[in-house]
């Protein structure tokens, strides 16, 4: 079982709609992250928080909005999306800091359909 | 800038054969750390070694064993009597500070019964 759980596992929305990502961690890492994977691509960055402050945005349309509200949570809100933001999205998270950095631990992943 | 390339684009082996995936990578720092991923059709993407710059180690485990060679800037992978479990898309990446982490574009093992 992944400690990274993420929902909802697939997710169906149309361009006008609004919707929220869920990512959460009990393992105590105070780095998380969001990766959108295309088929057949490599995981692409899209944002890292650090002890809950956003510290990387690759670019990414505002209509993608990252939140961390505490440690353990992060969510990505989405709106007014195009049929080409379809993806795997990824949450990850990482130990950071004390010399002791671990690997990403990625979650299951939702897999997003833009109608 | 780093870069991590795996130039096999999907690779095909008979069940029992063994097989290497190569990755090479890029980067003028001199602390680094590289991993390798597994991600089944499932899509998790599975965590499967990490080895820091500073340790040429080679590694084995089970099944797996790892060759790091600076020298060539390469860290490959070798999974020795293959079994159609390890069917997957593998990806190499690089990181050198845990925030940004530098994926290659993966290879696809097809694990033939």
């Amino acid at each position: 079982d992944t400690e990274v759980t993420q929902t909802p596992k697939h997710l169906v929305m149309g361009m006008t709609n609004k919707k929220s990502l869920k990512c959460e961690q009990h393992m105590g890492h105070r780095a998380m992250y969001w990766y959108k994977q295309k088929a057949k691509k490599p995981p692409e960055l899209m944002f890292v928080y650090s002890y809950e402050k956003l510290s990387i945005n690759e670019s990414v349309p505002s209509r993608f909005s990252p939140e961390c509200p505490n440690s353990s949570l992060l969510n990505l809100h989405l709106h007014a999306l195009q049929p080409e933001d379809s993806a795997l999205y990824l949450c990850a998270s990482s130990r950071i800091g004390q010399g002791d950095n671990s690997p990403l631990h990625f979650g299951n992943g939702t897999r997003l359909t833009v109608t | 800038a780093q870069k991590v390339t795996q130039a096999q684009t999907e690779i095909s082996v008979v069940e029992k054969e063994d097989v290497t995936l190569d990755c090479v990578y890029e980067t003028r720092d001199t602390t680094y750390y590289l991993f390798w991923y597994k991600q089944p059709p499932s899509g998790e993407l599975v965590f499967l070694i990490r080895r820091n710059s500073f340790d040429e180690q080679n590694e084995i485990s089970g099944r797996y064993s790892w060759n790091f060679q600076k020298s060539t800037s390469s860290f490959n992978f070798t999974i020795t009597a293959s079994q159609v479990v390890d069917s997957a898309v593998y990806f190499c990446a690089l990181t050198l500070n845990f925030n940004k982490f530098y994926f290659g574009s993966g290879t696809k093992l097809n694990v033939k019964p």
